[in-house]
């Protein structure tokens, strides 16, 4: 089993639209997540961390679910600019220097 | 407003060559990190450097050397490049401790044949 699990997609929905992604992590001990966007060719840039009782911005919602070892990403009346792959990120274990990447989902929104 | 800066951006290698990457923040950020990422998949950890003077093995280490020059600066060697190892290179900084988010280089894309 990998460390950090994402389904690769890609997801294809409709612009206005709501999507969820889940992220799996292995090890329990891990404390710190994050959700982060990479467009096509370009660095990862941090969507938003991911706090132990959720966290909205704007049309973005995640969550945490420790008992079974993953996390969320809604994303609410999708734009086309959301178009992206979405990565997550989780500390392992109890290194909180040591981040570690699920491989992506990736996102198309349709006109 | 640099963030962190990567050289090269692009390079072309053949096999047995060594190459250096570097990296520099200007964030005053403890933490620092090598990913490569291949097509179609995510980051894949090759080193970090947990705060100057440390370095730790990532999940992909084989085939590469990492130094903390100091606290600004984390280089990244190939000592003899194979085809394996043509990728997209991504180093980035954190202020280090629990929950705190990455900040990421352009990126390095490395051909090797």
């Amino acid at each position: 089993r990998k460390e950090v699990e994402q389904d690769p997609g890609p997801f294809n929905v409709p612009e206005g639209a709501t999507v969820a992604f889940n992220c799996t992590y292995s090890n329990s001990a891990s404390q710190s997540f994050f959700w982060y966007r990479q467009d096509c060719r370009k660095e990862p840039k941090l969507l938003m961390s991911v706090y132990s009782s959720g966290n909205e911005d704007g049309r973005f919602t995640a969550q945490l679910n420790r008992a079974s070892q993953y996390i969320s990403l809604l994303i609410r009346d999708s734009k086309l600019s959301d178009s992206a792959t979405y990565l997550c990120a989780v500390n392992w274990g109890s290194s909180a220097s040591k981040i570690i990447f699920g491989s992506g989902t990736r996102l198309s929104i349709r006109p | 407003n640099a963030g962190v800066t990567q050289t090269p951006k692009f390079q072309v290698l053949k096999t047995g060559q060594s190459m250096t990457l570097q990296c520099a923040q200007d964030m005053n950020h403890n933490s620092m990190y090598w990913y490569r990422q291949d097509p179609g998949m995510g980051l894949r950890l090759i080193y970090y450097s947990a705060s100057e003077g440390t370095t730790d093995k990532g999940e992909v280490p084989n085939g590469y050397n990492v130094s903390r020059l100091n606290k600004r600066e984390f280089s990244l060697r190939l000592e003899s490049a194979a085809p394996s190892q043509t990728s997209v290179y991504f180093c980035a900084s954190s202020e280090g401790g629990s929950a705190q988010p990455q900040h990421f280089g352009d990126g390095t894309r490395l051909s090797i044949l």
